[in-house]
């Protein structure tokens, strides 16, 4: 069975600091990996994915993904937030191997960017 | 040119009402997808069409029944409201998952208030 873990609800960072907003995964196979971000009253927006080759994936609005097989994480990062970054933040897994076409998402994790 | 388009936007009822959520991209995507987020924002899948066919069907009441009538389209009819089924529904597409570029688009969102 497919899973996906965002171990905190909200992550709290002063604006021009760097951010990292944590996914770990759980896969039987190789994993799909995607981060999501939803402002207030809107739909989910796609940030970026991993799929294969490169750990670090690079995303829209200058955010990047570091994939870790080994500890079986895809933490998402930003070497300086800011404020319009709040938001509420989903890692989302498909299992490659399992044959089921479903995308399995995180509890999403809230960004706070404080000025 | 929106992507994915829901409509209505709100929608307030009764319980015991029958209401219908439409759905279409126009993306040129082969699968899509109703999501149901609750007030804690727990996003969970509902079910997924590809092609006008069926593939994911999770564990929902039999109250609801998606319609596919073409693959641009995706609708949710729900019978027998009730208060439980308040949420915010959302709708999604993309490539088949299998695909590389197999990312979802979301909808603005539907906020369902059965009263």
């Amino acid at each position: 069975a497919q899973s996906v873990a965002q171990p905190e609800d909200q992550v709290n960072v002063a604006e021009g600091n760097p951010l990292t907003v944590k996914c770990t995964y759980s896969v039987s196979g190789n994993p799909y990996l995607f981060w999501y971000v939803q402002y207030p009253n809107r739909g989910l927006q796609f940030l970026l994915k991993y799929i294969t080759g490169d750990n670090l994936v690079k995303g829209s609005y200058g955010f990047e993904a570091e994939f870790n097989k080994s500890q079986t994480s895809f933490h998402l990062k930003k070497p300086s937030a800011l404020v319009s970054d709040s938001a509420l933040y989903f890692c989302a897994v498909r299992d490659r191997g399992s044959g089921t076409y479903k995308y399995i998402f995180g509890t999403g994790t809230r960004l706070k960017v404080l000025a | 040119d929106t992507a994915v388009s829901q409509t209505p936007k709100y929608l307030v009822t009764q319980m015991g009402n029958d209401k219908s959520i439409k759905c279409e991209q126009n993306l040129g995507h082969d699968t899509m997808y109703w999501y149901k987020q609750d007030s804690k924002k727990f996003l969970k899948i509902m079910f997924s069409y590809n092609n006008k066919e069926l593939i994911i069907n999770e564990t929902v009441p039999n109250r609801f029944s998606p319609k596919s009538p073409d693959k641009a389209h995706l609708n949710l009819h729900i019978n027998s409201l009730e208060l439980g089924d308040s949420a915010v529904y959302f709708c999604a597409s993309s490539f088949l998952p299998g695909r590389r570029n197999n990312e979802q688009f979301f909808g603005p969102g539907t906020r369902l208030t059965v009263l």
